[in-house]
């Protein structure tokens, strides 16, 4: 099982501030097969980059997503308020699936 | 647009069973395969099951292998989870989502139901 690690826990940032957010895998994902969503309390996960890299349909293009192998990240370019929330990333790329804890990006 | 909405979650004893079910809407169901992932705030996400666009393939996370059975209608656009022999560890939010894939399995989650709370208790 590919074990997902998250960094940092929580991230304090202000409005318009860049959030980087990472993900580091205990292996190699194939093929890319990385996802990162978004949760705000009582909701759902939404998904928003798929593919590593790929925005997920009606998602701003403040939203990036990069990397390869056992290394990716989330790029936030400038912190909009409904931003504030919980990112979790997911690899695809083997059975079984496995998400990461996440990290908290919180209003400094 | 597309719906998914869960139903059938409650209060079980260990060992009991619990069927969930998932109602979908808003897009050609029989094209897509079908997931249920749950979260606690202990554990945090976790893939549980996955049915293939067909119904004729499922897979199953180690932790429910043997005890977990997830299962299509597609004349009723509905999926399902039956859960047996519950055990504490299984008390989650599950939530039914959609692959993002037609035709095929690439088990990332474009769309989501709001989830169901089963909690298993004594």
């Amino acid at each position: 099982e590919i074990v997902l690690t998250q960094s940092p826990g929580t991230l304090s940032l202000s409005p318009g501030e860049r959030a980087t957010l990472s993900c580091r895998a205990s292996q190699s994902v194939n093929n890319r097969y990385l996802a990162w969503y978004q949760q705000k309390p009582g909701q759902a996960p939404r998904l928003l980059i798929y593919d590593a890299s790929t925005r997920a349909t009606g998602i701003p293009d403040r939203f990036s997503g990069s990397g390869s192998g056992t290394d990716f990240t989330l790029t936030i370019s400038r912190l909009e308020p409904e931003d504030f929330a919980v990112y979790y990333c997911q690899q695809y790329g083997s059975l079984t699936f496995t998400f990461g804890p996440g990290t908290k990006v919180d209003i400094k | 647009q597309v719906q998914l909405v869960e139903s059938g979650g409650g209060v079980v004893q260990p060992g009991r069973s619990l069927r969930l079910s998932c109602a979908a809407s808003g897009f050609t169901f029989s094209t897509y395969a079908m997931h249920w992932v749950r979260q606690t705030p202990g554990k945090g996400l976790e893939w549980v099951a996955l049915i293939s666009h067909l119904g004729n393939n499922q897979y199953y996370a180690d932790s429910v292998k043997g005890r977990f059975t997830i299962s299509r209608d597609s004349s009723k656009n509905m999926v399902y989870l039956e859960m047996n022999s519950l055990r504490l560890e299984d008390t989650a939010v599950y939530y039914c989502a959609r692959d993002i894939r037609p035709w095929g399995i690439r088990p990332c989650f474009d769309y989501w139901g709001q989830g169901t709370l089963v909690t298993v208790s004594s």
